[in-house]
């Protein structure tokens, strides 16, 4: 089983600035099975990024995804009042399918 | 517009047996796989099950082997998860969810609750 460590567990910012948040696979996949999804509280995951670095259909362009082998960034460029929430990684190419614990981007 | 609708959740005892089901409107179905993801409460996600579009291929998280079974009815729509020997640590929201290579798609979850 690929186990996903998120880091950091709860990240503090304004604003405006940016984030930038980590997942790390315990082994080297396909990186074209990594996505990254947004939950908000009392709702479902909403897909943000797929394949890395593709972003889904109609989220802003603020949200970009990188990363390979075992390492891999989602980048808010400019963090809107709504993007503080949680994120979660999730590898899609491994059975069993996996998730990374969580990063909660909380307002600072 | 897609839509997936879980029902069934509630209150059953440890040992118990619930079954899930999940109405899927708004697209073809038998197209895709489909998936339960579970979230206990403050927790984080966790992929419980998969199945094909056909039926025909299943696979389980380590934690519910043997203990769950996911099912479709294609003709009807709707996917299921027959939850038995239900322990506390099973307690959670359970999300519906389809995939086309990821998911993409979620329902609004069922509240599953084991407890004396």
């Amino acid at each position: 089983e690929i186990v996903l460590t998120q880091s950091p567990g709860t990240l503090s910012l304004s604003p405006g600035e940016r984030a930038t948040l980590s997942c790390r696979a315990s082994q080297s996949g396909s990186s074209s099975y990594l996505a990254w999804y947004q939950q908000k509280p009392g709702q479902a995951p909403r897909l943000l990024i797929y394949g890395a670095s593709s972003r889904a259909t109609g989220i802003p362009d603020r949200f970009s995804g990188r990363g390979s082998g075992t390492d891999f960034t989602l980048t808010i460029s400019r963090l809107e009042p709504e993007d503080f929430v949680v994120y979660y990684c999730q590898q899609y190419g491994s059975s069993p399918w996996t998730f990374g614990q969580g990063t909660k981007v909380e307002i600072k | 517009e897609v839509q997936l609708v879980e029902s069934g959740g509630g209150l059953v005892q440890p040992g118990g047996s619930l079954r899930l089901s999940c109405a899927a409107s708004g697209f073809t179905f038998s197209s895709f796989w489909m998936h339960w993801v579970r979230q206990a409460p403050g927790k984080g996600l966790v992929w419980v099950s998969r199945i094909s579009g056909d039926g025909s291929t299943t696979s389980y998280a380590d934690s519910v082997k043997g203990r769950f079974t996911i099912s479709r009815d294609n003709a009807e729509s709707t996917l299921y998860l027959q939850m038995n020997s239900l322990r506390a640590e099973d307690t959670a929201v359970y999300y519906c969810a389809r995939s086309y290579s990821v998911i993409n798609q979620w329902g609004q979850g069922t509240l599953v609750t084991v407890s004396s």
